[in-house]
């Protein structure tokens, strides 16, 4: 099956640092890639849609200055917490689209400090 | 936009016996319906899928059903194990909305021994 890799599995940084983690398909092309926050016993929370050679597009309430989302190629995208704070903690996950499916990351746990 | 209520939050079940998790969603112009396993800390896993199209799908112990109608889809587990004790997620996917799926609040199933 479709194949979703996702670093860090675990970062912990200071407040006011700025974290970067990857989302890369392993055996399929995705044109869409898809980050989510879980917080403990929540559902998945839509942050953003990101598209290959475009920008991404933020759900309502999602500062696009705060969380970067860059899609460079049809098998990698990466978000940064830019200027991170402790409520920015969570589980972060992405995902990638293989015709109807998503396939998921196994999710970076980010905790500030 | 799409809305997704999922029910019940928790579930408790013997093993053996089947456990019946149900979704409705708000918009008719929904086309795809996928169900997701997430274990403690892993990441989400489609365990089964439904497409507008179809009423009903099967594989293996999970079947899931589909009532376009009443805008309601369900997902059976059949046989439980303890292995199936997990949280799941039912989605819904816009015609349009460019694979965008929007998650119904979880459920926690128990299988007790």
């Amino acid at each position: 099956g479709a194949v979703v890799s996702q670093h860090p599995s675990r970062v912990i940084c200071k407040s006011g640092t700025s974290v970067k983690i990857e989302c890369r398909s392993l055996d399929f092309q995705a044109t869409t890639m898809f980050w989510y926050r879980q917080f403990p016993k929540q559902s998945l929370m839509l942050m953003a849609t990101s598209n290959e050679g475009s920008k991404a597009t933020y759900e309502q309430g999602v500062e696009k200055d705060k969380f970067l989302i860059n899609h460079a190629s049809l098998t990698l995208s990466t978000l940064t917490v830019t200027s991170a704070h402790p409520e920015d903690s969570s589980f972060y996950i992405c995902s990638a689209s293989f015709g109807y499916e998503q396939y998921f990351g196994p999710g970076t746990r980010l905790t500030v400090t | 936009g799409e809305n997704v209520e999922q029910h019940p939050s928790t579930l408790s079940v013997q093993e053996g016996d089947s456990a019946v998790i149900k979704c409705t969603y708000s918009d008719s112009a929904s086309n795809y319906f996928p169900w997701y396993k997430q274990e403690l800390g892993k990441r989400p896993q489609l365990i089964i899928d439904i497409r507008s199209n179809v009423g009903e799908k099967k594989d293996q112990r999970i079947a899931v059903t589909l009532n376009k109608t009443a805008k309601h889809f369900s997902l059976h587990i059949t046989e439980t194990q303890p292995e199936d004790s997990a949280v799941y997620f039912c989605a819904a996917r816009l015609t349009g909305g460019g694979n965008k799926l929007t998650f119904g609040t979880g459920t926690q199933l128990k299988v007790e021994l």
